[in-house]
């Protein structure tokens, strides 16, 4: 069965260090969102992707975050300088319509240190 | 906006027994979903079961059901059989319909199940 992976699941970082989390949606889907959840808090959307534009995003989703597909299968999200408070667990989602269902990937739990 | 209310912050069942899990939520759109997603302590996100508001019947999947009343805007999630590995905590989720575009979940603060012997 057809699944969203992530990469890696584990990052450590230095607070003002940038990092970039990856996804690989599943193949035949066409918008692509990206979560966080704070250790012990409920699931934040940061922002929808579709046709290769921002459909949607948070305020949380500031100047320091930035998504890209640069090629056909992978959806990056880019945190420019990351702070202590973007420690969290982050999540990809793909689904193949406007009112599909999404399906997650495994997660990336980043650590800012 | 949406929002999503969980008020039951932990709750357990024993093996074997049913269990029903709350979940209301306030909306002023008439069309829209509703998720259940549970997360084991793997910390994945897995779906288990979806609502379409349109539909009066509730949705089943196996051993899990749902109660949808949309005029109370209450959508509970009933867990019959427990067993051992459903023991996650669970969120509710709710999307929007109708926006033309992808649309985002919005997730309440969840509920940890404990299922035991």
């Amino acid at each position: 069965e057809p699944e969203v992976t992530q990469t890696p699941s584990h990052q450590v970082t230095q607070m003002g260090q940038e990092v970039i989390l990856r996804c690989v949606p599943i193949s035949n889907h066409l918008y692509f969102y990206w979560y966080r959840q704070i250790l012990g808090q409920k699931v934040e959307f940061l922002v929808s992707f579709y046709n290769n534009e921002i459909s949607e995003k948070s305020e949380i989703f500031d100047d320091q975050f930035s998504v890209e597909r640069p090629d056909g299968s992978n959806f990056t999200l880019k945190i420019r300088s990351t702070k202590l408070e973007d420690s969290a667990m982050y999540f990809c989602a793909s689904c193949a319509g406007v009112e599909e269902t999404q399906y997650f990937g495994p997660g990336t739990r980043l650590l800012v240190l | 906006a949406q929002t999503v209310t969980q008020s039951q912050p932990e709750m357990s069942v024993q093996e074997a027994e049913t269990v029903t899990l709350s979940c209301t939520y306030d909306t002023s759109e008439n069309n829209y979903y509703l998720f259940w997603y549970k997360q084991p302590p793997s910390r994945q996100m897995i779906l288990v079961i979806r609502q379409e508001a349109y539909k009066q019947q509730n949705a089943t999947e196996n051993r899990f059901s749902v109660n949808f009343q949309k005029a109370a805007k209450s959508f509970s999630l009933k867990i019959s059989d427990s067993q051992l590995g459903d023991t996650a905590m669970y969120f509710c989720a709710f999307m929007r319909s109708n926006t033309g575009t992808a649309s985002k979940l919005t997730f309440g603060t969840g509920t940890r199940l404990q299922v035991t012997l």
